[in-house]
């Protein structure tokens, strides 16, 4: 069964400091990966995606993440962080042929000054 | 294209009685799926359609839980019988896949705000 692991449930971070969130997921195949931000009391906006190809994957916002077979890891990084970044931040694995998506506990984000 | 929308956004009932919660999709979205945050958890995947046919249901749906899509646009949840523990983030995403139902891999599920329910 896929699986997605968050280590880190809450960071923090300044303002203007780099970013990196974990994620590992657990899944056979060639998953296809996403990153979600979710701001307090709204729903999913989604950052990006892998789903073959180029392993850099570049989102919204400033946002990329690395999808790294090997380590079964898809991290996301910032390199420059906003006070508006402060949200949390879900992981999520669908495989090929299924309509589930699975996704992690997530991770808070603060951003201080 | 207004996105996914929910209604109600907040609900609070008593413990035993029924709620209902609506999700309209993306007009041209023929897939709907429901799913169900707890509080410091990520989303869980409840069930989802394809057009007005149900094609799974996961186990957390338990017999209180209907979903309906009737005629392949708007989606109701319904809880019977309300239990504290049903207290959640009820999500509702959408997505689109080709006229001939083929899969598309990059069938992107787009997120409603939610509905958060209360059970006191």
């Amino acid at each position: 069964a896929q699986s997605v692991t968050q280590p880190d449930i809450h960071i923090t971070v300044s303002e203007g400091a780099s970013l990196e969130l974990r994620c590992n997921y657990s899944y056979g195949a060639t998953p296809y990966l996403f990153w979600y931000v979710q701001s307090p009391g709204q729903g999913l906006q989604l950052l990006l995606k892998y789903f073959s190809g180029d392993t850099l994957v570049q989102g919204i916002k400033g946002f990329e993440a690395e999808f790294k077979r090997s380590q079964s890891s898809f991290n996301l990084r910032k390199p420059s962080v906003h006070w508006s970044d402060a949200a949390e931040y879900f992981c999520a694995v669908r495989s090929g042929g299924y309509q589930k998506v699975t996704f992690g506990i997530g991770t808070k984000l603060q951003v201080i000054p | 294209d207004t996105g996914v929308s929910q209604d109600p956004r907040h609900k609070i009932t008593k413990r035993g009685q029924n709620v209902t919660f609506r999700c309209d999709p993306i007009s041209e979205h023929n897939r709907l799926y429901w799913y169900r945050q707890t509080l410091g958890q990520g989303p869980e995947f409840l069930t989802y359609f394809q057009n007005e046919a149900q094609l799974e249901k996961s186990r957390l749906l338990s017999d209180r839980f209907s979903a309906e899509r009737p005629k392949g646009s708007f989606s109701t949840l319904e809880i019977q019988r309300t239990e504290q523990g049903d207290s959640a983030m009820y999500l509702c995403a959408s997505s689109l896949v080709g006229a001939s139902g083929g899969y598309r891999p990059y069938n992107e599920q787009f997120f409603g705000p939610g509905t958060r329910l209360t059970v006191l």
